[in-house]
């Protein structure tokens, strides 16, 4: 059982360019969100989606775009890469929609911006 | 805003010394509190998860009490080990979103 699977683990980017994080999950979770962690800011909660077509926006959802085509992919995407989106990105899955579950993270993507 | 303030940031003890880890949060309208590793470069690894309704939850070494009232929570760990050396996350779930404290950053000393 593979749990929550990122891709890629380290990326670079030049300012204005655009990409996608990968995050798929094996284990049918309803409920997907993207977090980004920096240092002395904690983790962030990005976008979130509760089922397939079905997102919605976090705490800090600028620069970022997400779909939920299928239950088990939820890919982010940075429209124009900016520095100040240099950071650790985390995706992350439970079971149910609501608030009751418990919380599987990937390993993590390594975002630099220059 | 949910605001969750984990104390001390960081801690180092000699291995055999029991760890109290404290976690504090302010909304106390929560569904759930969680609570993480992190090992350096690594992603988050689930350790416990209180429901709002529990008091406390038991896993091996570790156990984690849940005072919703009060807005608190405190992660022991008994008999520390080197093994344990890494930062311990908590989260409060208010339905869609995790709030997370910044971590306590625990070293062991062997």
């Amino acid at each position: 059982n593979a749990g929550v699977t990122q891709t890629p683990k380290f990326q670079v980017l030049k300012t204005g360019q655009s990409m996608t994080l990968q995050c798929a999950q094996d284990m049918n979770h309803e409920y997907m969100s993207w977090y980004r962690q920096d240092p002395g800011m904690g983790l962030r909660l990005i976008h979130y989606s509760v089922g397939a077509g079905i997102t919605d926006q976090g705490e800090v959802p600028n620069g970022y775009n997400v779909s939920r085509s299928t239950t088990e992919d939820f890919p982010l995407r940075l429209l124009s890469a900016a520095p100040s989106q240099t950071s650790v990105y985390f995706c992350a899955s439970r079971r149910d929609r609501g608030g009751t579950g418990e919380l599987f993270f990937g390993e993590g993507s390594r975002l630099t911006v220059l | 805003k949910q605001e969750v303030t984990q104390i001390p940031a960081a801690l180092s003890v000699p291995e055999g010394e029991n760890l109290v880890l404290n976690c504090s949060f302010t909304d106390s309208a929560i569904y759930n509190l969680q609570w993480f590793r992190q090992d350096p470069g690594k992603g988050l690894t689930s350790l416990l998860l209180i429901q709002s309704s529990q008091r406390e939850q038991t896993s091996g070494r570790l156990n984690a009490s849940l005072d919703k009232s009060s807005g608190r929570s405190t992660l022991y760990i008994a008999a520390s080990q080197p093994g344990d050396s890494a930062t311990y996350l908590c989260a409060v779930s208010d339905d869609y979103k995790l709030s997370f404290g910044a971590g306590t950053t625990v070293t062991v000393r062997a």
